[in-house]
This record gives structure tokens, C-alpha cells and sequence, in this order.
């Protein structure tokens, strides 16, 4: 299995400049997960979809993020306008949840894009 | 309103001694914590994890125990080797909610020779 992917690993980008950042999940997981990791915060959950259908995305700090999930292989996270303080590290993972109990609730995470916005 | 906490950003502990991680939580509905470690430019990969209905799970060096009425959870790596030098990260589910995952803002360990 080629685990989660995401793409570029790395974007260097002026402010104002629109972003967006790809990723494909495990095949036959059902939850996907869209993270932001900065020093001040950490490990941030921005939204999560359960089979291709958004379930919350209290976590996304503004309205110039946003995400969709197409189908069950792909999901993109888009800022736009982007600015200097958006710059970090971006995680996508996925997981297979069981409606009917016994997960273990593990997550599988992707090797992440370094978004830098100067 | 940091549900899962991590209070010691780092940890710097000699090779072939304990290392121990701890974790605090708010949340009594918690029924799942997971322990996940992170390499540089890497994601995170899961380590080790335990139901609230057990007080220990143990994986080789790595041993998990939760205390729910201290709201505790605490990683111990014996003996620690030079390549567990990583960021470790708490995390804590609810039964049903999608394996939704809450983090502490983690702890970076260092051990030397």
C-alpha cells in the first residue's frame, strides 16, 4: 500500500497568490482529515469528511480556506487569498471508521506540504 | 479549551534509561488514547494506543498507562535508544465520532549517548 499521499511536499508562494494542496487517502478508508501544524498551535484538526461528505470544519480558520472531497480517492484544501501566516506545515490522514464498533481509531497521515507564503 | 494536554514541550533523557511522556486530559468521554511519534519532515505514525477500559498496554519497549481518575496517561520507553528522538503526541477519540482525533501540542524528546 502506498499509504496517504500528498502533493507538492513543498509550495512557495507571494501573498495573495491562491494555494492548493492535494491529497489521496489509503484506498477503502472513509474518514479524511485535513491538519495544520505550527509551533504556536501544534497539531491543528482544520475539517474532517466521512464518506466524501464534510462532518465539521469548525477548525478552519477563515473563510479564505476551504476544502472538498470529490470522491473517495481525492481531497483538495484550497486558500485563497493566502497570506504570510498561513505558512506551515499541512497534514492530510485517513482512517477506516467502523459504524458498527471495533475501530481503533487510528489515523494514518500523509508525509504533509510545507507551505511557505512570503 | 485544550482538551488533551501535553505540558512538558521537551524531554531530554540518557540512552538506556526510561522515558516518560505524560498526558492529561479534561474529557472524561474519551474512550480511546493514542500515542503517535514524529520524525522531522515526516508525518506522524502511530505508536501505541489503549481503551479506557484498561490501565496498561505494553508493545515491546513501550508501555501505555492511563489513569482515569487522575485524567492521566503517561508513555514509557525502556530502555530509550538514539532513534526514538522524535516529537511524541497524545491523542484522545469518542466512540463514534468518525475516529476523529484530538492532539496534545506535543513533547519532543531528545536522547543522548
Amino acid at each position: 500500500d502506498a499509504g496517504v499521499i500528498q502533493s507538492p511536499r513543498h509550495e512557495v508562494t507571494e501573498m495573495g497568490q491562491e494555494v492548493t494542496l492535494r491529497c489521496k487517502p489509503i484506498s477503502g478508508h472513509n474518514s479524511l482529515f485535513w491538519y495544520r501544524q505550527t509551533m504556536m498551535r501544534g497539531l491543528e484538526l482544520l475539517i474532517y469528511f466521512n464518506n466524501n461528505v464534510p462532518i465539521d470544519d469548525s477548525g478552519m480558520p477563515e473563510d479564505r480556506f476551504s476544502a472538498k472531497m470529490p470522491n473517495a480517492s481525492f481531497s483538495t484544501l484550497k486558500i485563497q487569498p493566502s497570506e504570510p501566516r498561513d505558512s506551515a506545515v499541512y497534514f492530510c490522514a485517513s482512517s477506516l471508521a467502523l459504524a458498527s464498533g471495533g475501530t481503533t481509531y487510528e489515523q494514518y497521515f500523509g508525509p504533509g506540504t510545507r507551505l511557505t507564503v512570503t | 479549551d485544550q482538551q488533551v494536554k501535553q505540558n512538558s514541550p521537551s524531554l531530554s533523557v540518557q540512552e538506556g534509561r526510561i522515558s516518560i511522556l505524560n498526558c492529561d486530559y479534561t474529557n472524561s468521554m474519551f474512550d480511546y488514547f493514542l500515542w503517535y511519534k514524529k520524525y522531522p519532515a515526516e508525518g506522524p505514525t502511530f505508536l501505541i494506543s489503549i481503551s479506557s477500559i484498561k490501565d496498561k498496554n505494553e508493545d515491546g519497549r513501550f508501555t501505555v498507562f492511563l489513569n482515569k481518575s487522575a485524567k492521566h496517561l503517561s508513555l514509557h520507553i525502556v530502555p530509550s535508544q538514539p532513534g526514538d528522538s522524535a516529537v511524541y503526541f497524545c491523542a484522545a477519540a469518542f466512540s463514534g465520532g468518525y475516529n476523529k482525533l484530538i492532539f496534545g501540542a506535543g513533547t519532543r524528546l531528545a536522547v543522548h549517548p
